[in-house]
């Protein structure tokens, strides 16, 4: 069992519908990370959060630290969302290390 | 800021060849990382630097070698490339340790060992 999973797998949606992308994770971290990675491969930072929620534009990350859970949400999504998104955490115990689930391609049809 | 920086963008190598894959960044971040993502995989952790003059293995680190004589530079070595490093390497940096700070991603470098 991978210590970040990541569902659904792939996703496919219609241009303005709402979007959960989920990561659970099974050891104690430090922070949670949320990326995109673009159709041809750049890998940016959408958010780093430890507690809460944040929100940016029409994306939003909660996190619950009891539960391990983190959700990515996409409001109005759009065909310039499509991307793979990926799930990342800093274990408590690793430092300077993070662990990536596998990722979940979006595809937003226009 | 030009970012993190990589080059090669694309690579074919020979099995049995060497190569450097090189990695620049003009932050001023202290922490830099290489990674290797295979089709379908999470990113995996090659090697990463907290500083010039200090590295340490990620998970994977068998075949590969690093080192970090300036804070801006992180080169990784390939000795002795094999089909099973055929992948696309990141390079990335951070300024402070990851639980603390965002990661800033290079463009990545295809390699292909044939």
């Amino acid at each position: 069992k991978n210590e970040v999973e990541q569902s659904p797998q792939n996703l496919t949606a219609q241009e303005g519908e709402f979007i959960t992308i989920n990561c659970s994770y099974s050891v104690g971290i430090s922070a949670l990370h949320w990326l995109q990675q673009h159709p041809g491969g750049g890998i940016v930072s959408l958010f780093m959060l430890s507690s809460g929620k944040k929100k940016h534009g029409r994306l939003i990350a909660t996190i619950n630290i009891q539960e391990k859970h983190s959700s990515l949400h996409i409001t109005a999504s759009h065909p310039r969302d499509s991307a793979v998104y990926i799930c990342a955490v800093g274990e408590e115990t690793s430092g300077s290390r993070l662990t990536f689930g596998e990722g979940t391609q979006l595809t937003v049809n226009p | 800021n030009a970012g993190v920086t990589q080059t090669p963008k694309f690579r074919i190598l020979k099995i049995g060849q060497s190569m450097t894959l090189q990695c620049t960044q003009d932050m001023n971040h202290n922490y830099m990382y290489w990674y290797r993502q295979d089709p379908g995989m999470g990113l995996k952790l090659i090697y990463y630097s907290v500083g010039a003059g200090i590295t340490d293995k990620g998970e994977v680190p068998n075949g590969y070698n690093v080192s970090r004589s300036t804070t801006e530079d992180f080169p990784l070595r390939l000795e002795l490339a094999a089909p099973s490093q055929t992948s696309v390497y990141f390079c990335a940096s951070s300024y402070r340790r990851l639980g603390a700070d965002t990661q800033y991603f290079g463009p990545g470098t295809r390699l292909t060992v044939l």
